[in-house]
C-alpha cells in the first residue's frame, strides 16, 4: 500500500522553526515529486512547495507565501521528504499535508499523507 | 498567488447531478489540460477523484466526471449519493505560481 506519513508538528511561538517530516512506503520515492500543501482552520487548499525528483533535476519551487522562509528538501536513500520553516507567523497555522506528485510530469498529486497539525501562537 | 474561483456550495437530491466550477485564467485552466478534482470528507485528507481534466484514477466511480472550456473546468457527480457530501477542490498546474488550488466548494445532498 502507497503511503506517506507526515510528522513533526506542533504549538510553536512566531518567529521560530519547525522542521516537518514526509515518510513514504509503498512505492519508488525516487521517481516523483513531493509537494506540500496546507490547510488552514476553515479554509480552503494552498500548495506550498514542491521537490521535483532527480530525473527533473531535484529542483524545488516555493509559493510567494513562503518563499525565503522554508526550504524543502528529500533525502531519496531513506524516502524522507523535510520542509523546514523558519520566522514562523500566526498565518502558518495550518494542516500541513505531503502529497505525492505535483510536478515532474505528474501536474496532480495522488498520494496524501494524513497531514500534520502546525499552530504558531504566543 | 491567486486561487482558482469555486462557488461556495452546491447541492442536489439524491440520484441527481450537480456540477461544479472551477474558474482560473489563460495562465493555469486555460492554458493546460492539468486540472484535478479532489474530494475531502470532514476531518480527512483530501482524495484524488480527477486528474487531467477527465481522467479517473482506479476506485474512483464513473459517477463522478471533469470537463474544461476555456478558463473554466467542471466537475460533474451523477446519480448523487449520500456519501458524496464533501468538500471538493479544483487544482491546476500553473505556469506563473506552479500549482494552485480553487477556493473549495461544500456539496449538501438534500
Amino acid at each position: 500500500e502507497m503511503q506517506l506519513v507526515e510528522s513533526g508538528g506542533g504549538l510553536v511561538q512566531p518567529g521560530r522553526s519547525l522542521r516537518l517530516s514526509c515518510t513514504a512506503s509503498g512505492f519508488t520515492f525516487g521517481d516523483y515529486a513531493l509537494s506540500w500543501v496546507r490547510q488552514a482552520p476553515g479554509r480552503g487548499l494552498e500548495w506550498v512547495s514542491f521537490v521535483r525528483n532527480k530525473a527533473y533535476g531535484g529542483t524545488t519551487e516555493y509559493a510567494a507565501s513562503v518563499t525565503g522562509r522554508f526550504t524543502i528538501s528529500r533525502d531519496d536513500s531513506k524516502g524522507i521528504a523535510y520542509l523546514q520553516m523558519n520566522s514562523l507567523e500566526t498565518e502558518d497555522t495550518a494542516v500541513y499535508y505531503c502529497i505525492r506528485g505535483g510536478a515532474s510530469g505528474r501536474y496532480y498529486m495522488d498520494v496524501w499523507g494524513k497531514g500534520t497539525t502546525v499552530t504558531v501562537s504566543s | 498567488q491567486s486561487a482558482l474561483t469555486q462557488p461556495p456550495s452546491a447541492s442536489g437530491s439524491p440520484g441527481q447531478s450537480v456540477t461544479i466550477s472551477c474558474t482560473g485564467t489563460s495562465s493555469d485552466v486555460g492554458d493546460y489540460n492539468y486540472v484535478s478534482w479532489y474530494q475531502q470528507h470532514p476531518g480527512k485528507a483530501p482524495k484524488l477523484i480527477i486528474y487531467e481534466v477527465n481522467k479517473r484514477p482506479p476506485g474512483v466511480p464513473d459517477r463522478f466526471s471533469g470537463s474544461k472550456s476555456g478558463n473554466t473546468a467542471s466537475l460533474t457527480v451523477s446519480g448523487l449519493q449520500a456519501e458524496d457530501e464533501a468538500d471538493y477542490h479544483c487544482g491546476s498546474y500553473s505556469h506563473s505560481n506552479h500549482y494552485v488550488f480553487g477556493t473549495g466548494t461544500k456539496v449538501t445532498v438534500l
